[in-house]
């Protein structure tokens, strides 16, 4: 049973360009959670996702950040004209229900 | 509303000694609580987890914690520290809503 898989692991952005960061969960797993962390920083929850709704996006920024979890293929985390403060290590977790989350191993956005 | 922190943001130990990490945890019901490792540039791994079961919990690679609600701690040991267990550590609190509240994280440093 493979883990979960996040893809591309390192991603090159310039200031202005787009950023798609994509997360596939655990087998049987419904639930994914979409964590940033900053340099020195524990992971900040971002939003939470079942297949088609968006559960909880309080700790998402109102702007240039937007989640999906379609009903088929990954998830997709999409951040719109990054900016240098975006660079940082995002992390999806999957779950089937209740509080235990597997991680995958994460993307690291790096916005030059 | 539920907050982690954890009391050392750094802590060094010579290999066979022994490792404590502590973690205090703050909320308004019985909590689940997780540590989680990462290592250099690698994704998390769950360590182990409490869940309102036994207070004394046995996690992989020789580490246990106890949850003291007296207390409000769930502190993570190790009888003999290995190489192997440089990497840092992190406290997490599971909320309602199974987002997971994550602590600062502790840089565990072993020396030769």
């Amino acid at each position: 049973n493979a883990g979960v898989m996040q893809n591309p692991r390192h991603l090159v952005r310039r200031r202005g360009q787009e950023a798609r960061l994509r997360c596939s969960p655990m087998k049987g797993h419904s639930h994914v959670y979409w964590y940033r962390q900053l340099p020195e920083e524990g992971l900040k929850f971002m939003v939470y996702l079942q297949k088609e709704n968006i559960i909880d996006e309080s700790g998402m920024p109102k702007e240039r950040f937007s989640a999906e979890f379609p009903k088929e293929g990954p998830s997709i985390l999409r951040i719109q004209q990054v900016v240098r403060g975006d660079s940082a290590a995002y992390f999806c977790a999957s779950s089937r229900a209740g509080p235990e989350q597997y991680f995958g191993p994460g993307t690291r956005l790096t916005v030059t | 509303a539920q907050s982690v922190t954890q009391l050392d943001s750094h802590v060094s130990v010579s290999e066979g000694t022994p490792v404590l990490l502590r973690c205090n945890y703050s909320s308004s019901y019985s909590p689940s609580l997780f540590w989680y490792v990462q290592h250099p540039n690698k994704g998390l791994q769950l360590l182990l987890k409490y869940t309102s079961a036994a207070t004394l919990v046995k996690g992989i690679n020789g580490f246990e914690a106890e949850f003291k609600k007296s207390e409000t701690s769930f502190h993570l040991t190790k009888p003999s520290a290995h190489m192997s267990d440089a990497a840092e550590y992190f406290c997490v609190v599971s909320d309602l809503n199974y987002q997971l509240i994550w602590g600062a994280g502790t840089k565990l440093i072993i020396k030769p």
